[in-house]
């Protein structure tokens, strides 16, 4: 059972415009949510968290949206930027548990 | 500081074989997770040590996976009798153990069985 979708395989923006990246789970338990960036050939790296407590967290270009009630969240990026070409993964966790559920990433490719 | 860093960065081997991967975390960081991601497929969870408590090894597949953590430091996952569907990017991140806390991910382990 995959508690943590990401739908969206693949994504392709022009520079400039603005990514939506979106992610849905299913336990409503998940109070903590974070956004990775993943780079060919290297770990991922944290870009942004949102707590349950919160509807949005912004970040620079970055900003995600928490929807509660939907059991969704997206991570917005404006303007996009070719670096910001990589595959993206959304976690979640339980307060507690330390054990984090990550999606199966949706890969961006923003056009110059 | 130095990151989390892992090695072999890759590996191949034959099938039946075993094989050590290492991870060595952040210093200061309690927690210290094993991820595995195969082609085209998301981070699954493999195991999670925190502190001097019981690891948590929901994760691990079967029986041929293990890990230590060893001072609460450096971690080493053991995968014995290696099989084909064993191949995957296995990826260590440590974090301050706080629930919800930033992981912090190594470059990964690139492993082939043959």
């Amino acid at each position: 059972d995959q508690q943590v979708k990401q739908n969206s395989p693949s994504l392709s923006v022009q520079e400039g415009r603005i990514s939506i990246l979106n992610c849905d789970y299913t336990n409503s338990m998940f109070d903590y949510f974070l956004w990775y960036k993943k780079y060919p050939a290297e770990g991922p790296t944290f870009l942004i968290s949102i707590s349950s407590i919160k509807d949005k967290n912004e970040d620079g270009r970055f900003t995600v949206f928490l929807n509660k009630s939907a059991k969704h969240l997206s991570l917005h990026i404006v303007p996009s930027q070719p670096g910001d070409s990589a595959v993206y993964f959304c976690a979640a966790c339980t307060s507690g548990t330390y054990k984090y559920i990550f999606g199966t990433g949706t890969r961006l490719k923003v056009l110059a | 500081g130095a990151g989390v860093s892992q090695s072999p960065s890759n590996k191949v081997t034959e099938k039946g074989k075993d094989v050590e991967l290492r991870c060595d975390p952040i210093s200061g960081h309690t927690a210290l997770y094993w991820y595995r991601q195969s082609l085209g497929q998301g981070l699954e969870f493999l195991i999670y040590f925190q502190g001097n408590s019981a690891p948590d090894k929901s994760g691990l597949p079967s029986d041929r996976f293990s890990a230590e953590r060893t001072g609460g430091s450096v971690s080493t996952l053991t995968i014995q009798r290696t099989q084909q569907e064993d191949s995957a990017v296995y990826l260590c991140a440590s974090s301050l153990g706080l629930a919800g806390d930033v992981q912090y991910f190594g470059p990964g382990t690139r492993l082939l069985v043959l």
